[in-house]
């Protein structure tokens, strides 16, 4: 099993605050990483993915990937109350077939007025 | 991306039933689906790969006698939960992936079940 870690939070931060979400991931032949939102009894979206190492930048969104360190981060710039969520990190291991993706356990976020 | 509709969106069933839950991709041909099981607090699991006209792909420890899977067509994956337990209550969702290259999984509504 391709074991994916993240904080479980709650993480707290005040709108318009730079909330800061990491992942940790254990096999190290994964090529694709992947963030995903999801509202407390729905299912989960699709915010933006990764698979070279760097920084890739959506609107007030950025992901960050370090290989070498076996760590995606996700960065969410002027966050507002409607970003409160669980934000799921999932990756996709070399060879995998794509689609079988293996999911962290969520970080909660929560963005107050 | 790629639209997915499942349904029902919630069904709750007595210890002993089968229950059916329909996956459609709505905007995309898909010949692979995949069904994620999803517990309180707790990450989604992958439990199976839905190949259309073939043999479903059951990840280790999922019984596939028990949570039976058929892709009879490009745009409908169902998953029955025979003799449903009260440990089998979860949120089940499926997904499709359109092939992009990239990997990405866009999931249907989920269908929460739940055994008495």
């Amino acid at each position: 099993q391709k074991e994916v870690e993240q904080n479980s939070g709650p993480l707290s931060v005040p709108e318009g605050a730079i909330a800061s979400l990491n992942c940790t991931y254990s096999d190290r032949g994964s090529q694709s990483f992947f963030w995903y939102r999801q509202y407390s009894g729905k299912s989960p979206e699709l915010i933006m993915f990764i698979y070279s190492n760097g920084d890739k930048e959506d609107g007030r969104f950025t992901a960050q990937l370090n290989k070498a360190s076996q760590y995606v981060s996700l960065l969410i710039r002027d966050s507002q109350p409607s970003d409160s969520a669980t934000y799921l990190c999932a990756v996709n291991g070399r060879g995998s077939t794509l689609g079988r993706l293996y999911f962290g356990r969520g970080t909660q976020l929560t963005v107050w007025p | 991306g790629a639209v997915v509709s499942q349904h029902p969106s919630r069904v709750i069933c007595k210890s002993g039933t089968s229950v059916k839950i329909e996956c459609r991709s709505l905007d995309f041909q898909a010949t692979t689906m995949f069904w994620y099981r999803q517990f309180p607090k707790k990450s989604l699991m992958l439990m199976a790969t839905s190949n259309e006209g073939s043999k479903a792909t059951y990840e280790q420890g999922v019984e596939k006698d028990k949570f039976l899977i058929n892709h009879a067509s490009l745009t409908l994956s169902t998953l029955t939960v025979t003799s449903a337990h009260p440990e089998d209550s979860s949120f089940y969702i499926c997904s499709v992936q359109t092939g992009a290259g990239t990997g990405e999984l866009f999931f249907g509504e989920g269908s929460r079940l739940t055994v008495l």
